[in-house]
């Protein structure tokens, strides 16, 4: 069965620093794979997603995912967090007719 | 171009009551889909509708039924609500098994 799992469940980081938040998937053939992002009172916002083809993701708001298939991961950067980045983030796996989602990593962003 | 629509935005129920929530889908989107977010946890697909039929179910009981309309739009009933049910329901749009659209949510709490 499909599932993921995102380790950490709060990360905090300062204005101006890298990010990555990790995402580990279950999955038996060739994942679709996703990052949303959730501000308080939002719905989720698709940052990326992965079909096939370059393993290196790039999405919105400077975001990048590298999809890892030897580490089933799919992790996701951004070299120079902002203060507007403090939400929540979900990493998904499947396919629109039954997508699964991690429990999500909150981030916040330290001035 | 409005976004997908959720209604109502926050609802108060008390157990083993009935309640109903609303979606209108993004301009041009024929397929909707509805999430349950417990607190602190990623969405959970509980079904999705296309063409007016329910295409696909996630591990949800019977109590959870849902209707699309021709216009698209959805309706997600849940019956005997228990006090599990508080939730955010998301509803999400897509065109075909294309890129899901969000929206806001509403907030369930069952008392």
């Amino acid at each position: 069965a499909q599932s993921v799992t995102q380790p950490d469940i709060h990360i905090t980081v300062s204005e101006g620093a890298s990010l990555e938040l990790r995402c580990n998937y279950s999955y038996g053939a060739t994942p679709y794979l996703f990052w949303y992002v959730q501000s308080p009172g939002q719905g989720l916002q698709l940052l990326l997603k992965y079909f096939s083809g370059d393993t290196l993701v790039q999405g919105i708001k400077g975001f990048e995912a590298e999809f890892k298939r030897s580490q089933s991961s799919f992790n996701l950067r951004k070299p120079s967090v902002h203060w507007s980045d403090a939400a929540e983030y979900f990493c998904a796996v499947g396919e629109n007719n039954d997508m699964r989602f991690g429990a999500g990593t909150r981030l916040t962003v330290k001035p | 171009d409005a976004g997908v629509t959720q209604s109502p935005t926050h609802l108060i129920k008390t157990r083993g009551q009935q309640v109903t929530l609303r979606c209108s889908p993004k301009s041009g989107h024929d397929t909707v889909s509805w999430y349950q977010q417990a607190l602190g946890q990623g969405p959970q697909f509980i079904f999705q509708y296309y063409e007016e039929e329910e295409r696909q179910r996630g591990n949800f009981p019977d109590r959870f039924s849902g209707h699309q309309f021709p216009n698209y739009s959805s309706e997600l009933n849940v019956n005997a609500l228990l006090l599990g049910d508080s939730a955010l329901y998301l509803c999400a749009s897509s065109l075909g098994s294309g890129e899901q659209f969000f929206g806001p949510g509403t907030r369930l709490t069952v008392l």
